[in-house]
């Protein structure tokens, strides 16, 4: 057990609105990521956090930001959510600091963006 | 860019055996991970390669060759729970890019 919740696990949303996904560790792991994932393509990187306020973007940012304020918490947030935004996201550690790490993954948010 | 490419689809026969092929351009990533992923379910870490040739864990084996950007997963003595959706994600400097997943029935 790698030790990581999502909250909330579901959210229904209407267009417009700010969303914020949170992801928590407990294990002190350097590396969190945020996926998308949709059906057809997989899981996509959003954002992704190295380290206490050090964070970069993926290959699907746009409309996404991210902060990293204490090691265990990594958040998520669309400013003003669009229908394309509905998606299941999945929030990961990575265990180390070498590629050769696998990562794990939390259960996931279901979110919709009505 | 960095495409993986998987099947999207297999389907294979309880107790057999199964190769699920995973190809990428050869530059840009340093190892090659699989991933199972149930169902409504988080994936979960199933293998990693990072030199050419073959890594087996008990049923499962996972194969490298980096010239020619190609990998496959093996699956023996396939179980009805082995149907899920299997990843292949090449990583590179703690980033990770994921293939679209292969769909993966077992049928009695």
């Amino acid at each position: 057990d790698a030790g990581i919740t999502q909250s909330p696990r579901h959210k229904v949303t209407e267009t417009g609105t700010p969303v914020t996904l949170r992801c928590h560790q407990t294990e002190n792991h350097r590396y969190m990521y945020w996926y998308r994932q949709d059906p057809g393509h997989g899981l996509r990187l959003i954002h992704y956090s190295y380290g206490v306020k050090d964070t970069d973007k993926g290959e699907v940012s746009d409309g996404y930001s991210v902060s990293r304020s204490k090691t265990e918490d990594f958040l998520l947030t669309l400013e003003s959510a669009t229908s394309s935004q509905t998606s299941v996201y999945f929030c990961a550690i990575q265990e180390g600091t070498y590629s050769n790490q696998p990562q794990h993954f939390g259960d996931g948010t279901r979110l919709s963006i009505l | 860019g960095q495409n993986i490419d998987q099947p999207t689809e297999m389907t294979a026969t309880e107790g057999a055996i199964v190769q699920i092929n995973c190809t990428y351009q050869t530059s840009g990533f340093n190892g090659l991970f699989w991933y199972q992923q149930h169902a409504g379910e988080a994936p979960t870490f199933l293998s990693y390669n990072v030199l050419d040739g073959l890594e087996e864990k008990g049923r499962f084996s996972s194969f490298l060759s980096r010239s020619k950007g190609y990998s496959y997963l093996l699956l023996k003595e396939l179980q009805m729970k082995d149907s899920a959706s299997y990843l292949c994600a090449g990583t590179n400097a703690g980033k990770s890019t994921f293939g679209d997943g292969t769909t993966l029935t077992v049928k009695p």
